[in-house]
């Protein structure tokens, strides 16, 4: 098993571009999010899903899109970006009972 | 606002030492969970606990429900050990997310 894979590793993107941050997971897991990790603050939810075609907001969804056509991907757009949006980006996905989360490498974005 | 608190903040210890890291949160909750953060930045997973204690080689996670608080121990403390370790905390319903601590970053020299 690959685990939670996620592309790309690092990103560079110009304020107002948009882009979509690649996730899939072949562990046939149900729930799925996305999180940021900005310095001095611990990671914190942007979108979930529960299954496939199930999306809701997490904490910090403004300026972010998901959808999850199917169980193993799950897609974060940004819409069009700004430089606040400069952070790292974590997917990760746990069975039904919301057991052991699994994290993919990260995927650091520079906007300038 | 449902919060978690984890100290110390930073930790630097000799090898060999024992370390604790503690964690609390606010209300109540139905599972916590210990990472750890590799210093190249992959998470993995290391603990996940409802009540009682949880062994793992040299790691030994231990939570009370009624004081809301968990502590991380790793005896024999090595350096590569050095990592960021995080708790997180899940206050249950059907979404089942999760809410982080800030981490704690340690640091062990040999």
């Amino acid at each position: 098993n690959a685990g939670v894979t996620q592309t790309p590793k690092f990103q560079v993107l110009k304020t107002g571009q948009s882009m979509t941050l690649q996730c899939a997971q072949d562990m046939n897991h149900e729930y799925m999010s996305w999180y940021r990790q900005d310095p001095g603050m611990g990671l914190r939810l942007i979108h979930y899903s529960v299954g496939a075609g199930i999306t809701d907001q997490g904490e910090v969804p403004n300026g972010y899109n998901v959808s999850r056509s199917t169980t193993e991907d799950f897609p974060l757009r940004l819409l069009s970006a700004a430089p606040s949006q400069t952070s790292v980006y974590f997917c990760a996905s746990s069975g039904r009972n919301r057991g052991t989360q699994y994290f993919g490498p990260g995927t650091r974005l520079l906007v300038l | 606002k449902n919060e978690v608190e984890q100290s110390p903040q930073n930790l630097t210890a000799q090898e060999g030492e024992f370390i604790t890291i503690n964690c609390s949160y606010s209300v109540g909750i139905s599972a916590l969970h210990w990472l750890q953060q590799h210093p190249g930045g992959g998470i993995v997973s290391l603990f996940m606990l409802s009540s009682g204690k949880k062994k793992h080689g040299r790691l030994i996670a231990t939570i009370n429900i009624q004081e809301k608080h968990s502590s991380l121990h790793i005896t024999a403390s090595h350096p590569r050990d050095s990592a960021v370790y995080i708790c997180a905390v899940n206050y249950g319903g059907s979404q089942g997310n999760l809410i982080f601590g800030k981490g704690t970053k340690l640091s062990v020299k040999p």
